[in-house]
């Protein structure tokens, strides 16, 4: 199993600033890496996958890149709405696993 | 508009067998390249992929889960099922219904709303 680790656990940011969160895979996932958005009570949105393409209807102050092992999301300058979890899923083996989640919260 | 919605026990006691059920709305369970996953989310943790079937039939489970589980398919209800047995309080999580983009499942682009199970006697 490819365990994905998420880094930091908590990231505290300013809105309208910039926040880089990382995720790092034990082994190569090639770009077959996915980010998704989850804020308290719902279910996780889909944002980001190829690693750097957006999914339908997300902004694009959500970046994605990296390849192999290492990858990060980018969001280019905080909105209210984007304070939530964020996690990433890698989808070249089985099984599909997640990181452990990124907590964005407003500073 | 596609849309899914888990329904089933709420409560289950340990060593018996968790049931839930997705229905699937606004698209034929069996059109497209599309699978269908279960994923689960402990509180406060974490997301785990339990398991997908595709409309035609195959499966595939995570092998951490893989003795306990069992997904069906009927096309006639246009719903997906989740057997799990023998729980455990380990198991207490929030269950999703997820579609999985292509006939193998990816990335999940669509979710349902999930529902709570806790296991507890």
């Amino acid at each position: 199993e490819i365990v994905m680790t998420q880094s930091p656990a908590t990231l505290s940011v300013s809105p309208g600033d910039r926040a880089t969160l990382s995720c790092r895979a034990n082994q190569s996932v090639s770009s077959n890496l996915a980010w998704y958005q989850q804020k308290p009570g719902q279910a996780p949105s889909l944002l980001i996958y190829g690693a750097s393409t957006r999914a339908t209807g997300v902004p694009a102050r959500f970046s994605g890149s990296g390849s192999g092992t290492e990858f990060t999301l980018t969001i280019s300058s905080l909105q209210s709405e984007d304070f939530a979890v964020y996690y990433c899923q890698q989808y070249n083996n089985w099984p599909r696993t997640f990181g452990q989640g990124t907590k964005l919260e407003i500073k | 508009q596609l849309q899914l919605q888990e329904s089933g026990s709420g409560v289950v006691k340990p060593s018996q067998t968790l049931s839930l059920t997705c229905t699937v709305s606004g698209v034929p369970i069996s059109g497209g390249a599309s699978s269908w996953s279960w994923i689960r989310q402990p509180p406060g943790q974490g997301l785990e992929w339990i398991g997908y079937i595709s409309h035609s039939g195959p499966t595939s489970y995570n092998p951490s889960l893989q003795s306990r589980v069992t997904m069906s398919i009927d096309r006639s209800k246009n719903h997906f099922s989740l057997k799990l047995s023998s729980v455990t309080a380990a198991d207490t999580a929030v269950y999703y219904c997820a579609r999985g983009v292509s006939t193998v499942p990816k990335t999940f682009d669509v979710w349902g709303q999930g529902t709570m199970v806790t296991v507890s006697s």
